[in-house]
């Protein structure tokens, strides 16, 4: 079946670039996306990226697609302390995103 | 407030028991999720509906779990003779299709099962 993996941990300065790597099994994912998971709150959509683009950007976000190797990566630029949260990769191969595999999340945390 | 509801938001209960959990999602969504998230783990898909039809099922959803969205719009998960291993987040989230992004699942905060 389909797998997401991350890694479990990331710490970065106030200020610096974040990166958040994601990879996948899935070859017939359609649609790939970013959730952020804050406490005690549901999981929001950051950004999304067709399968067909190789590159995403919206404002501190960029998404990067390399669909040969079904890696996914996540720059948050001018990381600030309230992007302190738990980061999920997702995919789906339905098109119409019935379902969404999650990968395990990637807690980030922001130091002063 | 318009988002997606779920109650109770915690539940502790006894292994044996029977537990249920709402979810009212955002009201003009026609699709309707379930998924439940385990400690350190991504969220994992249960079930979900578009309008009162089940159109999935996981085979994480075993015998014992049962959801129901009788007229489309709110819906109940059931958990009969809860286990220690039913212990986690049961997460609903919604979706209109044909509008917005595709694959935009609008979450609730989540119901937290506690079997004892």
């Amino acid at each position: 079946g389909e797998d997401v993996e991350q890694s479990l941990f990331l710490s970065v300065r106030e200020g610096d670039s974040s990166v958040i790597n994601c990879t996948y099994t899935d070859s017939s994912s359609t649609y790939l996306y970013w959730y952020k998971q804050e406490p005690g709150a549901g999981l929001q959509l950051l950004t999304y990226i067709f399968s067909n683009m190789d590159m995403k950007q919206d404002q501190r976000l960029t998404v990067l697609l390399n669909k040969k190797d079904k890696h996914l990566s996540l720059r948050i630029a001018d990381t600030q302390t309230g992007d302190s949260a738990i980061y999920f990769c997702a995919e789906s191969s339905s098109g119409t995103a019935s379902k969404l595999t999650f990968g395990t999340g990637t807690r980030l945390q922001v130091t002063l | 407030d318009t988002g997606v509801s779920q109650d109770p938001r915690h539940k502790i209960t006894k292994r044996g028991q029977n537990v249920t959990f709402r979810c009212d999602p955002i009201s003009e969504h026609n699709r309707l999720y379930w998924y439940r998230q385990t400690l350190g783990q991504g969220p994992e898909f249960l079930t979900y509906f578009q309008n009162e039809a089940q159109l999935e099922k996981s085979r994480l959803l075993s015998d014992r779990f049962s959801a129901e969205r009788p007229k489309g719009s709110f819906s109940t998960l059931e958990i009969q003779r809860t286990e220690q291993g039913d212990s986690a987040m049961y997460l609903c989230a919604s979706s209109r299709t044909g509008t917005g992004v595709s694959g935009e699942l609008f979450f609730g905060e989540g119901s937290r099962l506690t079997v004892l």
